[in-house]
């Protein structure tokens, strides 16, 4: 009962290239929709995220598109370095008192230098 | 800060033992939860709580038992070990419900195998 669909599962990108991270989301439970970094033997660290009521966010190479119509978003990260090489969660955070975060299954990115 | 603290790191449990995974947070934190993490799945929400004396299931939360008695805790507890809970846990917690600039924070997980 997945109700976040991430893609790709993995994603290799040259130093210096575009990763581009894919996600859609099932139902309008949900408001907020972080997106998580996490590097091998850490836990996932928040990155960036965005309310359903903006299209985009930017935070310096790291950049969310959001089409709230399609019910899906994106993560782009600009001008990728080595140092990037991680797994990325997209994730959705449910209305009420509950909060409570789904999770997409993951993209691990490897940035070639 | 501490931030979020799991203890222990590595565990190694046969069919049928019990245990707890510790969990404390230092930011005085509301909510609290505990996820799984299994390859090509993601982190799958299994009990989550709202404050302390406060708690609910979350998507996979058979075989596993949950109490918060204080803000600080928030211990998870395997009944009857079993192969199929071999996964790393990760604790988290958050004041603001996962909005804002805050988010949630995770600790750094417990690697667990059963045997």
């Amino acid at each position: 009962q997945q109700q976040v669909k991430q893609s790709p599962q993995s994603l290799i990108v040259q130093k210096g290239g575009i990763s581009i991270i894919n996600c859609a989301y099932e139902n309008t439970a949900f408001d907020y929709f972080p997106w998580y970094q996490q590097f091998p033997g850490k836990g996932p660290a928040l990155l960036i995220a965005i309310r359903p009521d903006v299209s985009e966010k930017k935070e310096g190479r790291f950049t969310i598109s959001f089409n709230k119509s399609a019910k899906q978003f994106s993560l782009h990260i600009m001008d990728s370095q080595p140092g990037d090489s991680a797994t990325y969660f997209c994730a959705a955070l449910g209305k009420g008192s509950a909060r409570q975060l789904t999770f997409g299954s993951g993209t691990q990115l490897t940035v070639l230098p | 800060n501490a931030g979020v603290t799991q203890t222990p790191k590595f565990q190694v449990l046969k069919t049928g033992q019990s245990m707890t995974l510790q969990c404390a947070q230092d930011m005085n934190h509301e909510y609290m939860s505990w996820y799984r993490q299994d390859p090509g799945m993601g982190l799958r929400l299994i009990h989550y709580s709202v404050g302390a004396g406060i708690t609910d299931q979350g998507e996979v939360p058979n075989g596993y038992n949950v109490s918060r008695s204080t803000t600080e805790d928030f211990p998870l507890r395997l009944l009857s070990a079993a192969p199929s809970q071999t996964s790393v846990y990760f604790c988290a917690s958050s004041y603001s419900g996962g909005r804002g600039n805050y988010g949630y924070t995770f600790g750094s997980g417990t690697r667990l195998t059963v045997v």
